[in-house]
């Protein structure tokens, strides 16, 4: 069965400053990876997905995220935190096909100006 | 493209009482629809499958009889809470599935009295 493991509860940053968010999962054969963001009473805004190819994945609004095999992690970053990133952050798998997506816990992302 | 909508996006209801909640794929056709639940500051946790034309496929724990599940075109599915009670109020999520990839809809907050 998939998991995934968002170790941060909450994740403080300045504004201006690069900011890292940890997923790491569990699969048992090639992982579909997604980042999505929900703010206050709204659904999920999609940002990124690791299907196959670079490791590195580019998305949405200036966030990436790296896709590490030898240490299952899939984490998020951007280079320059703005104050408008702060939001809850779900890292999510699922295996190949039609299959549901497993969500992480989510992480707050506070930036503070 | 690929739009997801829910309707009502919030609910008020007294307990007891059931309550339909609507979820359209408006530019696709979606031959698989899934269920979320969130409740306050926690993950988004599968409830059920909904495949068009055929019965619902349930997560462990998630009573059918109570969170029923009609898939009945490829555009929309609908969730209704039956006799509703407080403990049902929460956060429904839908998304519906195109060449393997799930969009989101905006959410349905659920207040049961």
């Amino acid at each position: 069965a998939q998991s995934v493991a968002q170790p941060e509860d909450q994740v403080n940053v300045a504004e201006g400053n690069p900011l890292t968010v940890k997923c790491t999962y569990s699969v048992s054969g090639n992982p579909y990876l997604f980042w999505y963001v929900q703010y206050p009473n709204r659904g999920l805004q999609f940002l990124l997905k690791y299907i196959t190819g670079d490791n590195l994945v580019k998305g949405s609004y200036g966030f990436e995220a790296e896709f590490n095999k030898s240490q299952t992690s899939f984490h998020l970053k951007k280079p320059s935190a703005l104050v408008s990133d702060s939001a809850l952050y779900f890292c999510a798998v699922r295996d190949q096909g039609n299959t549901p997506l497993v969500f992480g816990k989510g992480t707050r992302l506070s930036v503070i100006a | 493209g690929a739009v997801v909508s829910q309707h009502p996006s919030w609910v008020i209801c007294k307990s007891g009482t059931s309550v339909k909640i609507e979820c359209r794929s408006l530019d696709f056709q979606a031959t698989t629809m899934f269920w979320y639940r969130q409740f306050p500051k926690q993950s988004l946790m599968l409830m059920a499958t909904s495949n068009e034309g055929s019965k619902a496929t349930y997560e462990q724990g998630v009573e059918k009889d109570k969170f029923l599940i009609n898939h009945a075109s490829l555009t929309l599915s609908t969730l209704t809470v039956t006799s509703a009670h407080p403990e049902d109020s929460s956060f429904y999520i839908c998304s519906a599935s195109r060449y393997n990839e799930q969009f989101f809809g905006p959410g349905t907050r659920l207040t049961v009295l």
